[in-house]
This record gives C-alpha cells, sequence and structure tokens, in this order.
C-alpha cells in the first residue's frame, strides 16, 4: 500500500511569518508530488508540483524534494489570513501506467493576523 | 481561465436509490478521474478514464459504480444503488496528458439518508 504521510497539524503561524509544511512517501519510485491547498468545504486547488531534487519557487511558495530521504515540503513566506486552509500532498504511484493521486490527509493550517 | 464544472453541487437521495453524477470537464483534457472525499478523511481516489474506457480503478470502485462520457463534453458517474456510506464529497478532475497536473472540480456533495 503505498502511503503518502503528512503531520495534520493544526499548525498555526503569525501573518507574516514562514509556515513549513511536511510530507513523507512511502513509494521509493515516485518521480511527481502535488500540493494542493484545500479551503473548508472546497475542491482542492493546484498550489505547485515538483518533479526533480531540490527546490521549486513560485512567488511566496516553494517546494522541496529530496527522493533519498521521501520527503516533499512546502513553505510559505510572507504568510497570509488566506493562507489559512488544509495543504493537501499527493504524489501518483511510481511505476508505468498509474496517475491516480495518492492523497495524505493533509496538514490544517492557520494564519494569525 | 478554464474550469472543470460539476453538477449538481448538493444531491439528497434515499438509501437504494441511483443518482448520477455529472462532469464537464476541461475542453481540451483527455484524461478523466473521479475521485470521493469522507467527512473529515482524505481524498481518495476512485477510477480514471481515458479514451472511452476505464485506465484504472480503485477497491472501492466496485460493480455498484459506472462512468460514461455520454457525449463529447460530459462525465459521469453513476452509483446504481446508494449505501449510506457513500455520502462524501465526490470531485471530478481533469488532465491534459496523464503525466499531467489534474484540475479538479467544485464538487458534488452527496448526501444519502
Amino acid at each position: 500500500q503505498k502511503e503518502v504521510e503528512q503531520n495534520s497539524g493544526p499548525l498555526s503561524v503569525p501573518e507574516g511569518a514562514i509556515a513549513s509544511l511536511n510530507c513523507t512517501y512511502s513509494d521509493r519510485v515516485s518521480q511527481s508530488f502535488f500540493w494542493y491547498r484545500q479551503y473548508s468545504g472546497k475542491s482542492p486547488e493546484l498550489i505547485m508540483s515538483i518533479y526533480s531534487n531540490g527546490d521549486k519557487e513560485d512567488g511566496r511558495f516553494t517546494a522541496q524534494l529530496n527522493k533519498a530521504s521521501q520527503y516533499v515540503s512546502l513553505l510559505i513566506r510572507d504568510s497570509q489570513p488566506s493562507d489559512s486552509a488544509t495543504y493537501l500532498c499527493a504524489s501518483p504511484p511510481g511505476g508505468a501506467g498509474s496517475y491516480q493521486l495518492t492523497f495524505g490527509k493533509g496538514t490544517k493550517l492557520s494564519v494569525i493576523p | 481561465e478554464p474550469e472543470v464544472t460539476q453538477t449538481p453541487s448538493h444531491q439528497v437521495t434515499q438509501m437504494g436509490q441511483e443518482v448520477i453524477l455529472r462532469c464537464v470537464p476541461i475542453s481540451n483534457h483527455l484524461y478523466f478521474y473521479w475521485y470521493r472525499q469522507i467527512l473529515g478523511q482524505k481524498v481518495e481516489f476512485l477510477v480514471s478514464f481515458y479514451n472511452n474506457e476505464i485506465s484504472e480503478k480503485s477497491e472501492i470502485f466496485d460493480d455498484q459504480f459506472s462512468v460514461e462520457r455520454p457525449d463529447g463534453s460530459n462525465f459521469t458517474l453513476k452509483i446504481r444503488s446508494t449505501k449510506l456510506e457513500d455520502s462524501a464529497m465526490y470531485f471530478c478532475a481533469s488532465s491534459y496528458v496523464r503525466t499531467d497536473t489534474q484540475y479538479f472540480g467544485p464538487g458534488t456533495r452527496l448526501t444519502v439518508l
């Protein structure tokens, strides 16, 4: 069973601080990773995708991937109250042919004004 | 910006009744998916669909479930005889190619009484 694990939180950070969200995965051959944001009662909304080891930056968001440690993280700089949501880590299983996303349970982030 | 749409937004049904959930994927996308999320739990993969046939399905997607692309735009999920445990948010997603990002619709909340 391929697993994606996240700390469910809640993670509380003050406005303007850096929020750090972490995810580990069990499938050593997974190649692609996605961070989605989900507001309560809404659908997952893509924040970032990452495929290669290292960092990928997009505005206030930075995704970090370490395949050797089977670890992917999301940093949110200058956190805003509107960033308060549940952040979902997702990955399709490695190997040929499968692109069903396996999701973690999500980390609930609260940004305190 | 193109988006996935779903109807209805909320469906209430009696146990044992059939329901059909509808989705219009992004117009040039070729791969279509259904996921569900029981309240407070992970987003779970149900089925993927390409070229008018099922590509993958999960253990959840048993004989009570079926999918169809009845015309060039709609993609439907049918549950033949609903159970209480089918109560969940059902999300449709689509991607241009299988390796690409999956974009989610707003979801249909299914309540089985």
